[in-house]
Parts: structure tokens; sequence; C-alpha cells
């Protein structure tokens, strides 16, 4: 069973343009999740589709959005860049029950100068 | 709001040695937890996980943790550490219901000759 899947693997973006991240959830699964990581916060929860729906979101501004489509591929959408963002983002799918194993993927290196 | 606190943030250890990475959390509920380790430019891999079935957790690699809830730790063990586990070690917990993972700092864990 092929593992998830990110693209772009790596993105260098320059402050205030935005960025969209794509994730490809194992197959079967119908929950994904978003988290940034950063050395300074550590991993923090973006937020979680399932079924297309959002089902939990985190505590970062409305410059971050993400959707998830019928397949449950999701994407997340970064608007107005800032410094601060400069993180690798990680997304996680799982079949979608609560305590179920997140299978993550290798992440997208997002660099804003 | 759970959260989760993980003493040490680098662990040193000889090869051949006992790996001790220490875990507390915070949690009004009988908690789901999980150690993930992450290996340099990938993402996060699950160790193992507590979902109340046992307190005694056996992983992959060699790797178990010990559920105490008078303590509330969930410390990870390996009783003999290789080269190959020189990683970071995150310990979570679900928060909020579904899938919303709350991560400790991170273990930096060494291994040396």
């Amino acid at each position: 069973k092929a593992g998830v899947t990110q693209t772009p693997r790596y993105l260098i973006k320059t402050r205030g343009q935005q960025v969209t991240l794509s994730c490809s959830p194992i197959s079967g699964h119908r929950s994904v999740s978003w988290y940034q990581q950063t050395p300074g916060q550590g991993l923090q929860f973006l937020f979680e589709y399932f079924s297309e729906t959002q089902r939990n979101k985190g505590n970062f501004p409305g410059r971050f959005s993400g959707r998830q489509f019928s397949n449950s591929r999701s994407e997340m959408n970064v608007s107005t860049l800032e410094l601060g963002d400069s993180a690798l983002y990680l997304c996680a799918s799982s079949p979608g029950q609560v305590g179920d194993e997140q299978f993550f993927g290798p992440g997208t290196r997002l660099t804003v100068l | 709001a759970q959260s989760v606190t993980q003493l040490g943030s680098h662990v040193s250890v000889s090869e051949g040695a006992l790996v001790l990475l220490r875990c507390n959390y915070s949690s009004s509920v009988p908690p789901y937890l999980f150690w993930y380790v992450q290996y340099p430019n990938q993402g996060l891999q699950l160790l193992l996980k507590y979902t109340s079935a046992a307190t005694l957790v056996k992983g992959i690699n060699g790797f178990e943790a010990e559920f105490k809830k008078s303590e509330t730790s969930f410390h990870l063990t390996k009783p003999s550490a290789h080269m190959s586990d020189a990683a970071e070690y995150f310990c979570a917990v679900i928060s909020g219901g579904y899938n919303k993972l709350i991560f400790g700092a991170g273990t930096r864990l060494a291994v040396h000759p």
C-alpha cells in the first residue's frame, strides 16, 4: 500500500506571496491532518479534514486554510506569507476514528524569504 | 487543555546501553498516547500507542512504553541502544477528540560507540 505523499517537497517563496501544498493520503483513509513543525514552536496542529469537512482546527490565523476533495486528497493554502511561516509542513492520514494511528508524509519544507 | 512534557531535550547513550526517554501528560480523561520517531529530513513514524488495552505497550524496533496513571507518565524504553536509534522522539496525546495530536517538544537521542 502506498504511503502518504506530499508535493512539493521543497518550496521557496517571498513575503506576501501565497502557497498551496498538496497531500495524498493512504488509499481508504478519510481523515487528513496538517501540522507545522518549526525549531521554536515544535509540532503544532493546524487542522483536520474528514470526508471533505473540517473537523478540527488549531490556533493559527485565517491566512492558513485547507480543503479536502472527494478522493480524500487535501490541500492547504497559506496566503500573505510571512517570514515566520518558514517551516516543515507535515500531512498525516488515518481512517478517522479516535485513537487511530496517523501515518505521516515526508513533509514540505517551505522557506519564506 | 491536554499537554505533554518531555524531560530532556537531548539524551546521549552508549551503544548497547538502556534507552529511557521520559514523557508526562496531563489529561482529565483516559488518554490516547503515542510515541513517534523522526529521522533527519523525514516525516514521523509511529513507534507505539497506548489505547487502554494494556499498560505495557510494545512497539517496533524493540521499543516499549509503560502507562502509569498514578504518575501520569508514559516513558519510552529500549534495553539496548543501536546506532540506528539516533533520531528525534516525540510523545503525543490526542486532544479534543478525533485526531488532534498534541506533541511534546521532542527528545533528540544520540548513540555513541
